[in-house]
């Protein structure tokens, strides 16, 4: 199985700062890498495809980077709403493999 | 817009079998290039691949658990469904069905809103 580590686990921050979490993976997944926001009671829901692709109507603050084995959620100007905790998954080969999430706390 | 919606009980005891459904409305689990899915989340963990079926019904299960586990189709109904056999209390989780698809980069961009299984006696 392909593990998928995400760092920090968990991190504070203010509305306005800017956050970046980073997902490794044990081997090469290509750009095969999605991020999903996760609220408690709620579906998660889906904010970037293949690395970097931004999904319809997540807002633009949200961007993704890389490849292969390291990968990056960037989170600029946080928004009371962004409070969440945010996951890594890589489809590129079975089984499917999460990351094990990081939560965004308010500071 | 498509919609998943899971159902079943939401209290097992152990050693029974788990069964879900889900149901989807708004478009076809027929639809080339989609796959319907389900993935669980055990309180306060992460959230776990339990496996897949595809539009022509090629099946998919993570190891961990796929000496348990089987997902099927109704395409008459619309409807996936899962069962998972010889629960314990570790099966305890909000299961969720979703749909990925070549569109999202074969990633879930649909979700059920997920249902809580209890294990217990």
């Amino acid at each position: 199985d392909i593990h998928m580590t995400q760092s920090p686990s968990s991190v504070s921050a203010s509305v306005g700062d800017t956050v970046t979490i980073t997902c490794r993976a044990s081997q090469d997944i290509s750009s095969y890498l999605a991020w999903y926001q996760h609220k408690p009671g709620r579906a998660p829901k889906l904010l970037i495809s293949v690395a970097s692709n931004l999904q319809s109507g997540v807002p633009s603050r949200f961007s993704g980077r890389g490849s292969g084995t390291y990968f990056t959620l960037t989170i600029s100007s946080l928004q009371p709403e962004d409070f969440a905790t945010y996951y890594c998954q890589q489809v590129n080969t079975f089984p499917i493999t999460f990351g094990q999430g990081t939560r965004l706390d308010i500071q | 817009q498509l919609q998943l919606q899971e159902s079943g009980p939401g209290l097992v005891k152990p050693s029974e079998t788990l069964s879900l459904t889900c149901t989807v409305s708004g478009g076809s689990i027929t639809t080339p290039n989609y796959y319907g899915g389900w993935i669980r989340q055990p309180p306060g963990q992460g959230l776990e691949w339990i496996g897949d079926i595809s539009h022509s019904g090629s099946i998919t299960y993570n190891p961990s658990l796929q000496s348990r586990v089987t997902i099927s189709a109704d395409t008459s109904k619309n409807q996936f469904s899962l069962k998972l056999n010889s629960v314990t209390a570790a099966d305890t989780a909000v299961y969720y069905c979703a749909r990925r698809g070549e569109g999202s980069g074969w990633s879930y961009a649909d979700w059920g809103r997920g249902t809580l299984v209890t294990v217990s006696s």
